[in-house]
């Protein structure tokens, strides 16, 4: 399989709890970018990294939250504490150097009960 | 990057082309348009872009007009599944901007 792949592809999780989210994108891709969406929004930029740097991070990116991209492969996105608020699908997405085109995996759908 | 407006629904008749409007009247010269689509439940899939000339591939094309203020995306034979929310992005950064974009329903 040659496309972004998520991991896990849903999550229920008690509020106040951790979870970790996992993005493998393209292999040859350095850019990856995360996103959230909730219902019926536009998928809302969360953070950027190019190969093991992390770029960007928007303001939506509490300090609860926190991104990783060792080596500059895959991709981990860690909330803590969870809170109902931060239910919504995770979005990760990979670009080549070019940039043209990005290509998104199939998202990560977070619900906080 | 540039704002863009686009309506928030549309219907089509399969078979026929559909053309979907975008706005993006405060674009800047090295901004490019980008189109994706999101069906129910999947991520967001690229479509096209495009600077200033118009483009075609295999799924679409892109009608940027001269002043680039507003761009077209067309659907030449819209099939019931091209039913998805389509997004315009005007970005010359490495982010794209999602607005809620165009639901469009293609009837049988």
């Amino acid at each position: 399989d040659t496309g972004v792949s998520q991991n896990p592809r849903h999550k229920i999780t008690k509020r106040g709890q951790n979870v970790t989210f996992r993005c493998d994108p393209i292999s040859e891709h350095n850019r990856l970018y995360w996103y959230r969406q909730t219902l019926g929004q536009g998928p809302e930029f969360l953070t950027y990294f190019q190969n093991e740097a992390q770029l960007e991070k928007s303001r939506l990116l509490s300090d609860r939250f926190s991104a990783e991209r060792p080596k500059g492969s895959f991709s981990t996105l860690e909330i803590q504490r969870t809170e109902q608020g931060d239910s919504a699908m995770y979005l990760c997405a990979s670009l080549n150097g070019m940039g043209t085109e990005a290509f998104f995996g199939q998202g990560t759908r977070l619900t906080v009960v | 990057d540039a704002k863009t407006t686009q309506p928030p629904s549309m219907d089509c008749a399969e078979g026929r082309a559909a053309n979907l409007p975008c706005n993006h009247s405060t674009i800047s010269g090295n901004e490019y348009v980008y189109w994706y689509r999101q069906i129910h439940s999947q991520g967001p899939q690229y479509i096209i872009h495009g600077l200033k000339n118009n483009e075609t591939n295999e799924m679409a094309s892109l009608i940027i007009t001269e002043d680039r203020k507003s761009s077209t995306l067309i659907l030449p034979h819209a099939t019931l599944r091209d039913t998805a929310v389509y997004y315009c992005i005007a970005s010359g950064t490495y982010k794209y901007i999602f607005g809620t974009g165009t639901r469009l329903k293609v009837l049988a």
